[in-house]
């Protein structure tokens, strides 16, 4: 059971560059979201998905797009790379039903991005 | 606006004596609270939660406490060991929604 699996681990891109970052869950959870990671800002919300074919914005939705095709996958797309983009990502999914005490949330171990 | 905030970016605590994280929060429609733990280069695992109509909740070395009047909370680690030297989030939930809103994190560090 690989849970939530996040590639790659770590990329460098040049500014104005665009990538994906991936995001697998063998869990067949419906709620699947991406946070990235800031000094002093904790986690913030980009995008999230409540089922396939389902999208929403976060908090900090700019530069970035989502689409959800699959239950089991999430990309996250950056098309134009920005310095401010710099950050650790994480993906996260849940079960929609009540998941226990820990609203059921597994997060992937993370992306680091640097954009020079 | 940062609607979930943990004011101590840092905490040192000796070995087996009490830490004590705090979280505030600003929306009173939060109906569930959640603490996470971070290792460097891992995901945030989850430690313990609680209810907003409950105020304490407890689980091993774990205690989280919520005093709603003063839209606060704070986690107890008791006794403290070294392997609770991470970064701890604080995150709260919408009622009727999914997401979670996190704080900004406290690095706490047990000392031998």
């Amino acid at each position: 059971n690989a849970g939530v699996t996040q590639t790659p681990k770590f990329q460098v891109l040049k500014t104005g560059q665009s990538m994906t970052l991936q995001c697998a869950q063998d869990m067949n959870h419906e709620y699947m979201s991406w946070y990235r990671q800031d000094p002093g800002m904790g986690l913030r919300l980009i995008h999230y998905s409540v089922g396939a074919g389902i999208t929403d914005q976060g908090e900090v939705p700019n530069g970035y797009n989502v689409s959800r095709s699959t239950t089991e996958d999430f990309p996250l797309r950056l098309l134009s790379a920005a310095p401010s983009q710099t950050s650790v990502y994480f993906c996260a999914s849940r079960s929609q039903g009540p998941g226990g005490a820990n609203y059921g949330y597994t997060f992937g171990s993370g992306t680091r991005l640097t954009v020079v | 606006d940062q609607q979930v905030k943990q004011n101590s970016p840092s905490l040192s605590v000796q070995e087996g004596r009490i830490s004590i994280l705090n979280c505030d929060y600003t929306n009173s429609m939060f109906d569930y609270f959640l603490w996470y733990k971070k290792y460097p280069a891992e995901g945030p695992t989850f430690l313990i939660s609680i209810s907003s109509i409950k105020d304490k909740n407890e689980d091993g070395r774990f205690t989280v406490f919520l005093n709603k009047s003063a839209k606060h909370l704070s986690l107890h680690i008791v006794p403290s060991q070294p392997g609770d030297s991470a970064v701890y989030f604080c995150a709260a939930k919408f009622q009727g929604a999914q997401k979670l809103v996190f704080g900004q994190g406290t690095r706490l560090t047990i000392n031998p």
